[in-house]
């Protein structure tokens, strides 16, 4: 079994904050962090894939970054807006193709 | 193609009933793969098809639970005899082999009562 924890488990915030969330896992145990949007009734949406140490990503108003040699990675939303709202999985794959271990997610509401 | 469909979206049934879920990935994936979400954790594996082969089949899969893909295209889930503790969201995921990517479809829910 391998441990990923995400933080905070939920985040209610403002419209027009900004906000971030924390994935952590084994660092000795990496081959690509993925995160997910999962919005209510829908299938959970790839955001990123990472792969390399250093790693910076953006879409819009989300990015995240990859710390694999600590084994953390944290997402951004910039500007929150309600259609933000859903839940934010991460997930590590320890080879291509096969499973993935998916952290417990992080619920954010943005309160217009 | 429209993505990785399943249904039905939602199952209630009684305890000591048999449920089956169907799963239809994107076309040209071989690999497709099955999680489930109880309350309050994040999805876990339960099992994966390379085409029709049934490659790893994770502990959670008990024998009241099988999976299938007879042709390599769509999959079922069946479980037997349900129980409440079988009550949860039923992921079916697809993609290419040795991919990084894997492409969800929305879930089917079960509720056993």
């Amino acid at each position: 079994i391998l441990n990923v924890e995400q933080s905070p488990q939920s985040l209610h915030v403002q419209e027009g904050d900004s906000t971030n969330f924390t994935c952590s896992f084994p660092s000795s145990n990496f081959y690509a962090l993925h995160w997910y949007r999962w919005e209510t009734a829908k299938s959970p949406e790839a955001l990123f894939v990472m792969t390399l140490n250093g790693d910076e990503k953006k879409k819009g108003r989300i990015s995240a970054t990859l710390n694999t040699k600590e084994g953390y990675s944290y997402l951004y939303i910039k500007g929150s807006q309600p259609e933000d709202s859903a839940t934010y999985l991460c997930a590590l794959g320890l080879n291509t193709g096969n499973q993935f271990y998916f952290g417990t997610g992080t619920s954010l509401t943005v309160i217009p | 193609d429209t993505g990785v469909s399943q249904d039905p979206r939602h199952k209630i049934t009684k305890r000591g009933q048999n449920v089956t879920f169907r799963c239809d990935p994107i076309s040209e994936h071989n690999r497709l793969y099955w999680y489930r979400q109880t309350l309050g954790q994040g999805p876990e594996f339960l099992t994966y098809f390379q085409n029709e082969a049934q490659l790893e089949k994770s502990r959670l899969l008990s024998d009241r639970f099988s999976a299938e893909r007879p042709k390599g295209s769509f999959s079922t889930l069946e479980i037997q005899r349900t129980e409440q503790g079988d009550s949860a969201m039923y992921l079916c995921a697809s993609s290419w082999t040795d991919a990084y990517e894997q492409y969800f479809g929305p879930g089917t829910r079960l509720t056993v009562t």
